[in-house]
């Protein structure tokens, strides 16, 4: 099973300013199939990033994704008031399919 | 558009089994697959198990492997999840996402999330 951290656990930061955040894997993940969801409080998770750089349909291009083999980043260039919320990645490689434990993103 | 939507809240005592269904539409029920993740109170995202709407594969994560079985009923473009032997630490919302038929695709669409209490 593939083990995915996040870092860091929290990120406090003002509208505006930029955001990276980190997933660390514990083998090489394949074909680079990381991904990532961003969750608000009382919704499902949405799909943000796919193929570790890839936006998925409707996400606005201050959300780039980066890394490869081991190491992810997901990097919001200037944050929105919305994109204060949890991210999770995931890697979609081997089953299980393993989720990392998130990084909350909030207003400082 | 891709549309997922799951059957309502659930209230169960321990040792009892939940259903769960999420009714698809708006594409190829059988290009896909279902995934099946749930997340606990303030806790975060984990992986049940997966179906392929191509073929009716099956994977489960090993921690649910005794207990849980997805099913798929293409003339309706459902997919069910049952767990069984329910324990209070099984209190989560329980969530379907559109997977690949052989997995290896991102969890692109969710449907809403059915909240499972289980309580005595």
């Amino acid at each position: 099973e593939i083990v995915l951290t996040q870092s860091p656990a929290t990120l406090s930061l003002s509208p505006g300013e930029r955001a990276t955040l980190s997933c660390g894997a514990s083998q090489t993940i394949s074909s680079n199939y990381l991904a990532w969801y961003q969750q608000k409080p009382g919704q499902a998770p949405r799909l943000l990033i796919y193929g570790a750089s890839s936006r998925a349909t409707g996400i606005p291009d201050r959300f780039s994704g980066s890394g490869s083999e081991t190491d992810f980043t997901l990097t919001i260039s200037r944050l929105e008031p919305e994109d204060f919320a949890v991210y999770y990645c995931q890697q979609y490689a081997t089953s299980p399919l393993t989720f990392g434990p998130g990084t909350k993103v909030d207003i400082k | 558009q891709v549309q997922l939507v799951q059957s309502g809240a659930e209230v169960k005592k321990p040792g009892a089994s939940v259903k769960v269904s999420c009714k698809a539409s708006g594409y190829i029920f059988n290009n896909y697959g279902i995934s099946w993740v749930r997340q606990a109170p303030g806790q975060g995202l984990e992986w049940m198990g997966w179906i392929s709407g191509y073929s009716g594969n099956t994977k489960y994560a090993q921690s649910f492997q005794a207990r849980v079985t997805i099913t798929t009923d293409t003339s309706t473009r459902t997919a069910n999840m049952e767990l069984r032997s329910l324990r209070s630490d099984d209190t989560a919302i329980y969530y379907c996402a559109r997977d690949g038929y052989e997995q290896k695709r991102p969890l692109d669409h969710w449907a809403q999330g059915t909240l499972v209490t289980v309580s005595s």
